[in-house]
């Protein structure tokens, strides 16, 4: 089966970086992606990782380890706009699911 | 461009009453993604269609929920019979093959069983 296991809460200070971690246990692994949610709202896709490395998306960075089965988000210049949880996810047993982590809640001070 | 949309955005229901839920994805994506999630979780699995065809559904699913894809186009979930512990937001998403990583969601539907 696969397991995800993401820190509940991480507070920071607006125009500060933050760091989400995500470590998983899977039987297969294909990939990471991560997700944005803000309270009321629906998912929506931040990032995909398949190999090691950083992966750039303006203020955004995800970053994979496949031999430490851990990744991250990597969040910099923070806004009181990126407060909101945030989700890693692998693909299940079959090519057709994602199963999610718990989520993070993001809370910025101004 | 029309993203994902889903209708009712909330529905409250007493236990015991049927529900069924709609779903219109993007137009060109084939993939087609049922979600359940409740406060403090990332969404939970339910079933997934590949144009009409429902090829995998979520152990975890009771015999009380069904989907359909007619055409493959929009589609339908229903609950039957429904108890309080399927109170959550219902969400829809959409994907292009061959990826299962990213996918577009709708807004949810909101889902109350008294």
């Amino acid at each position: 089966g696969q397991s995800l296991e993401q820190p509940s809460e991480v507070t920071a200070v607006e125009g500060a970086i933050v760091q989400i971690n995500c470590t998983y246990q899977t039987s297969g692994f294909y990939g990471l992606s991560w997700y944005q949610q803000h309270d009321g709202g629906a998912p929506t896709f931040l990032s995909y990782n398949a190999l090691d490395g950083l992966e750039e998306t303006g203020r955004f960075s995800s970053f994979l380890s496949r031999s430490d089965s851990y990744g991250y988000l990597l969040l910099q210049e923070l806004q009181m706009k990126d407060s909101a949880s945030y989700f890693c996810a692998v693909r299940g047993d079959s090519n057709y699911q994602l199963i999610w982590g718990a989520g993070t809640k993001l809370i910025i001070k101004p | 461009d029309t993203g994902v949309s889903q209708d009712p955005r909330h529905k409250i229901t007493k236990r015991g009453q049927n529900v069924t839920f709609r779903c219109d994805p993007i137009s060109e994506h084939n993939r087609l993604y049922w979600y359940r999630q409740t406060l403090g979780q990332g969404p939970e699995f339910l079933t997934y269609f590949q144009n009409e065809a429902q090829l995998e559904k979520s152990r975890l699913l009771s015999d009380r929920f069904s989907a359909e894809r007619p055409k493959g186009s929009f589609s339908t979930l229903e609950i039957q019979r429904t108890e309080q512990g399927d109170s959550a937001m219902y969400l829809c998403a959409s994907s292009l093959d061959p990826g299962v990583y990213e996918q577009y969601f709708g807004p949810g539907t909101r889902l109350t069983v008294t």
